[in-house]
């Protein structure tokens, strides 16, 4: 069972929004930044999302994301199939000294 | 262009021993801190151990502590991951990951499965 609870799956058709919840307590997502991660099968996981709510260069403004205490919320709208992937919520744990991810959530377009 | 390569994964008995290495381009591996993070099969995303920069620190997740050990050598821009005692629990892809910002870095990984 992972420290950062995620829902395992969410849904949506073209177009429309999701949001994948993770949620935490004070020792990670209370006292770190929160980042997000998509992952395709076969290929390197890719940032997302840094510090919260911060996008790299490259990645469209459809992904946002924010936090509030001990949980954070990613949003993906206009949503494509190539949005079709794994997400997972990552942060540091300063009570078991380790990175911490989310279990997954997997992202389905209708 | 920056790219990270994993090398070292393959089939290995339980009990045995393997060492990853994870080669940097494009990148001075020197300045980040490095993780090693695995994905078993029809798991998710999990985080093995990280070292610093310069290679005085080190954080291990519990279940591979004693048996799993980080170390770098920024001399030839890499980063190791020496693993013994394996099981079939063991079994997944093993990335290596800079888990910086805003710019991430991760190899395409290795392949480990461990079996009799």
């Amino acid at each position: 069972q992972s420290v950062l609870t995620q829902p395992p799956s969410v849904s949506a058709a073209p177009g429309q929004k999701v949001t994948i919840s993770c949620s935490g307590s004070s020792s990670n997502i209370g006292s770190f930044y929160v980042s997000w991660y998509q992952h395709l099968p076969g290929t390197a996981p890719k940032l997302l999302i840094y510090d919260n709510a911060n996008r790299p260069s490259g990645i469209p403004d459809r992904f946002s994301a924010s936090k509030s205490g001990t949980s954070a919320t990613l949003g993906i709208t206009g949503l494509q199939t190539g949005d079709e992937a794994d997400y997972y919520c990552g942060t540091w744990d300063s009570s078991l000294t380790v990175w911490v991810f989310g279990g997954g959530t997997k992202v389905t377009v209708l | 262009e920056v790219s990270l390569v994993e090398s070292g994964g393959g089939l290995v008995h339980p009990g045995g021993s393997l060492r990853l290495s994870c080669a940097a381009s494009g990148i001075t591996i020197s300045s980040f801190w490095v993780s090693w993070v695995r994905q078993a099969p029809g798991k998710g995303l999990e985080w093995m151990a990280n070292i610093k920069t310069d290679g005085s620190q080190t954080f291990y997740v519990d279940s591979v502590k004693g048996r799993f050990t980080i170390s770098r050598d920024n001399a030839k821009n890499s980063v190791f991951l020496q693993m013994n005692s394996l099981t079939a629990e063991d079994s997944a892809v093993y990335y290596c990951a800079t888990l910086s910002s805003p710019a991430d870095y991760w190899g395409q990984g290795t392949l480990v499965a461990v079996s009799s």
